[in-house]
């Protein structure tokens, strides 16, 4: 089975900060990685797919990067809304899926 | 647009078995493959299994063969996961989640809460 990790577990940052988090997999999975950002009670939102799609609606401080076994997600001047945690998920060892650790953001 | 929606919160004791189910509106359920995922409390996502809902075809992850089934009902556009023989681990939000093309999963059930306890 594919492993993602992910780091860091947890960061602190400001409103208008810049942010990476990254995702690493065990084994080359192309480009078929999501991230999503999860407010705690929540279900997940899709942010990106296909490591760099920008998800419909998504606003476009959010990026993503990467391909093989490494990838990045990237906020650009963080929001207040945008402290949560953030996860990686890969499809590409279909049916199964496999997700990151998970990344804090807090204030 | 499209919205998932999930059966209520559930407590069961040890031993037994729960069946959440998972209702979809404003698509086709046969269109797409379907997904349920779970998270423990504080812990990150864990897959169970895939079912695709044209002819009822599944996978299950490994840790899940064997206490586990996933149905579908055509005529309602529900899903159902039914987990059996519960120990306290099994304490989690249970998610279906729509698995609109590779890597692109949404959207998410808004979850269903199971708690296992004696």
């Amino acid at each position: 089975a594919v492993q993602m990790t992910q780091s860091p577990a947890s960061l602190s940052a400001s409103v208008g900060d810049r942010i990476t988090i990254t995702c690493r997999a065990s084994q080359d999975v192309r480009e078929e990685v999501a991230w999503y950002q999860q407010i705690p009670g929540q279900a997940p939102k899709l942010l990106i797919y296909e490591a760099y799609r920008l998800q419909s609606g998504v606003p476009s401080r959010f990026s993503g990067s990467g391909s093989g076994t490494d990838f990045t997600l990237t906020i650009n001047s963080l929001q207040p809304e945008d402290f949560a945690t953030y996860f990686c998920l890969q499809d590409f060892d279909f049916p199964s899926l496999s997700f990151g650790g998970g990344t804090k953001v807090e204030i | 647009q499209v919205h998932l929606v999930q059966s209520g919160a559930e407590v069961k004791r040890p031993g037994t078995s729960v069946k959440v189910s998972c209702k979809i509106s404003g698509t086709t359920l046969t269109a797409f493959y379907m997904h349920w995922v779970r998270q423990a409390p504080g812990q990150g996502l864990q897959w169970m299994g895939m079912i695709i809902p044209e002819g009822g075809g599944t996978s299950y992850a490994l840790g899940f063969q064997g206490r586990i089934a996933m149905t579908v009902d055509t005529s309602r556009d529900t899903l159902y996961m039914e987990l059996r023989n519960l120990t306290l681990s099994d304490t989690a939000v249970y998610y279906c989640v729509r698995r609109f093309s590779s890597s692109r999963l949404y959207p998410w059930g808004q979850g269903t809460l199971v708690t296992v306890s004696s």
